[in-house]
């Protein structure tokens, strides 16, 4: 089954502590990216990646890194975590596309962090 | 940049009820226009899309047509069930050749009443 996998679903942590939240997806998809949900702002862009060792930020990437070592797998990590960090995060892959940028992307089922 | 606007939720409706949520967007050259459906629990899933003027998407008895006149994407559906009852997110994806990114809009919350 074509899936992107999330974990963990849900992690409560404290200010300052390290953490990794890892993304897989099995569909061979080249693109890859991280979002976060908030009430009222919808799903912002984190970081992505368009292939394996390429990164950017997104919208919203201050406090976050990436590494993309491996196709399939697309860690988040939150080096020290601030409670403005709580959030719902969502991993997303999509195919390559030339052209017109109508690629539907594929979502993982969130991870719902809290930050005390 | 881009931008996306929906209509503030939540939206409560009676089943068999029509429903439509009002999307309107904002982007340079001729974006691709998505809805995404979020389930209680769940990520989110396409739920239809149009890719060019004067398409419409249609998917579980929902409808969207991409107006570029007055740059809406409205998501319709005629006749709603309980188990309608998410949260809907407009998306577009602009001709952006970098980031491939999709805009989301803030979502609006559908509550259908048996």
């Amino acid at each position: 089954e074509a899936q992107v996998t999330q974990n963990p679903r849900y992690l409560i942590t404290v200010t300052g502590k390290k953490l990794t939240v890892t993304c897989s997806q099995n569909m061979n998809h080249e693109y890859m990216s991280w979002y976060r949900q908030d009430p009222g702002l919808g799903l912002r862009q984190i970081y992505y990646s368009m292939n394996v060792e390429v990164t950017d930020k997104g919208d919203v990437p201050e406090g976050y890194k990436v590494s993309r070592k491996e196709k399939r797998n697309f860690p988040l990590i939150l080096e020290s975590p601030s409670p403005n960090q709580t959030s719902l995060y969502f991993c997303a892959s999509s195919p390559k596309r030339t052209g017109i940028a109508n690629t539907e992307a594929f979502f993982g089922q969130g991870t719902r962090l809290t930050v005390v | 940049g881009n931008s996306v606007t929906q209509m503030e939720g939540p939206v409560t409706l009676s089943e068999e009820a029509f429903l439509t949520i009002n999307c309107t967007y904002t982007a340079t050259g001729y974006p691709s226009l998505f809805w995404y459906v979020q389930y209680p629990g769940e990520g989110l899933q396409l739920l239809l899309k149009a890719t060019k003027a004067d398409d419409k998407g249609s998917n579980k008895g929902f409808e969207a047509t991409y107006r570029k006149e007055t740059t809406s994407f409205h998501l319709e559906k005629g006749s709603v069930q309980v188990s309608d009852s998410a949260v809907y997110f407009c998306a577009l994806s602009g001709v952006d050749t970098g980031r491939r990114a999709l805009t989301f809009g803030s979502g609006t919350r559908l509550q259908v009443q048996p």
